[in-house]
């Protein structure tokens, strides 16, 4: 089965641009979450969904802001870009219904100039 | 208090020693646990869960469960150099929706 996928791989963008990265779940699965991952840190929580439903939000500015489509797939959308949202933008997928083995995707790079 | 926390490391170990990984959260709420492997350049890769006190093995790998320590560990037995690597603690939080705090890692060595 094919694991969790990311697109694109790498991004760079400009400061105030928009920017939107998409996950793909493992099949069956319901549930997709997006973290942000700098270097020497661990991931940092930003979205859970659920059945197409936000589920959790982390700490993050309003800029910020996610959805789920009907089969399962996710967009994460970020405003006016700063230098600070440089960083690995992961996505993960679980099952749900009591099973909360989270699976990550490789992962999108976005540089911001 | 940070919500999860590991010590930083990094932690080297000879190899085919046991490497001890310790890890404390804040949520006395907290039902499930991870612990994940991430090399260099790479995402996150799922080595165990945990939801239940006590120990649970899965190979090499021992994860420990203490809720009324708050603390969560993970034992590698008979470490290989291919064990180089941050491990990452990971709590699910109940408090606020549902959540998924990370610890900052701690770096593993192990020399051959």
């Amino acid at each position: 089965d094919a694991g969790v996928t990311q697109s694109p791989t790498h991004l760079i963008k400009t400061r105030g641009q928009h920017v939107t990265l998409r996950c793909s779940p493992i099949s069956g699965h319901k549930s997709v979450s997006w973290y942000q991952q700098v270097l020497g840190q661990g991931p940092q929580f930003i979205f859970q969904y659920y059945e197409k439903e936000e589920r959790g939000r982390g700490n993050f500015p309003d800029r910020f802001s996610a959805r789920q489509f009907p089969n399962y797939s996710s967009e994460l959308n970020v405003n006016a870009l700063l230098l600070g949202d440089s960083a690995l933008y992961l996505c993960a997928s679980y099952i749900g219904q009591g099973a909360y083995e989270q699976y990550f995707g490789p992962g999108t790079r976005l540089t911001v100039t | 208090q940070k919500e999860v926390e590991q010590n930083s490391g990094p932690l080297s170990v000879p190899e085919g020693a046991i490497a001890s990984l310790n890890c404390t959260y804040s949520d006395r709420g907290s039902q499930s646990f991870f612990w994940y492997r991430q090399y260099s350049g790479k995402s996150p890769e799922l080595i165990m869960s945990i939801y239940s006190n006590g120990d649970k093995e899965d190979g090499r790998f021992t994860a420990q469960l203490n809720k009324a320590s708050q603390y969560v560990s993970l034992l590698i037995r008979d470490s290989q150099p291919s064990d180089s690597a941050t491990y990452l603690c990971a709590v699910n939080m109940p408090t606020g929706g549902f959540k998924t705090i990370f610890g900052a890692g701690t770096r593993l060595f192990v020399k051959a």
